[in-house]
């Protein structure tokens, strides 16, 4: 069975400038968790997705934002980029709304210069 | 203050030593406990999940609470290098994925 699934696994982009990450959840798993993974910070909550519906938003300006789809994949976007964006993003699922165990995928690692 | 605390390492041990990671936190609303490992380029996999106070056991894995001091600690038996990653410890007040609050991790090197 296929695990969390991220795109891309690496990505350089320029300060101010977009970007679209992608996941897709391990098959059956409904809920879609992100995180950010800064150096030095530790993980940190981004957003969840379930259902197609935004559950709860973490400590983050309006600039991150993201979507799922009926097939429960999910996108995230980050808009006016930032150097301290530099991070690693990664996607977990799980299978019910609000499990506890989440399953992550290797991460996106994005560099803003 | 960061709501959990947990010392980076890197810690280096011998092949077959006992390893003892540590994470201390400060809301005492936490009710799930878990540690995840970590090897480098891959993402976060579950290793033990407690809830509230009291001793698991999992192979050569034994996850502690100790609620009463805001302690929790993942002991490693016989440890082999292919346990050298970094373990971060997670916890929550409710049951949910969203509300996990991670430790920064402690880098671990299991040597020959």
């Amino acid at each position: 069975e296929a695990g969390v699934t991220q795109s891309p696994t690496h990505l350089i982009k320029t300060r101010g400038q977009q970007v679209t990450l992608r996941c897709s959840p391990i098959s059956g798993h409904t809920s879609v968790y992100w995180y950010q993974q800064a150096l030095g910070l530790g993980l940190q909550f981004l957003l969840w997705y379930d259902e197609g519906e935004e559950r709860n938003r973490g400590n983050f300006p309006p600039r991150f934002s993201g979507r799922q789809f009926p097939n429960y994949s999910s996108e995230l976007n980050v808009n006016a980029l930032e150097l301290e964006d530099s991070a690693l993003y990664l996607c977990a699922s799980s299978p019910l709304g609000g499990a506890t165990e989440a399953f992550f995928g290797q991460g996106t690692r994005l560099t803003v210069v | 203050q960061k709501e959990v605390e947990q010392d980076p390492g890197p810690l280096s041990v011998p092949e077959g030593a006992i390893v003892s990671l540590n994470c201390t936190y400060s809301n005492s609303a936490f009710q799930y406990f878990m540690w995840y490992r970590q090897y480098s380029r891959k993402g976060p996999e579950l290793l033990m999940y407690t809830y509230s106070s009291g001793n698991k056991e999992d192979g050569r894995f034994t996850a502690q609470v100790d609620k009463s001091s805001k302690y929790i600690s993942l002991f490693i038996r016989d440890s082999q290098p292919s346990d050298s990653a970094t373990y971060l410890c997670a916890m929550s007040y409710t049951g949910t994925a969203s509300k996990l609050t991670f430790g920064t991790g402690t880098r671990l090197q299991v040597t020959l």
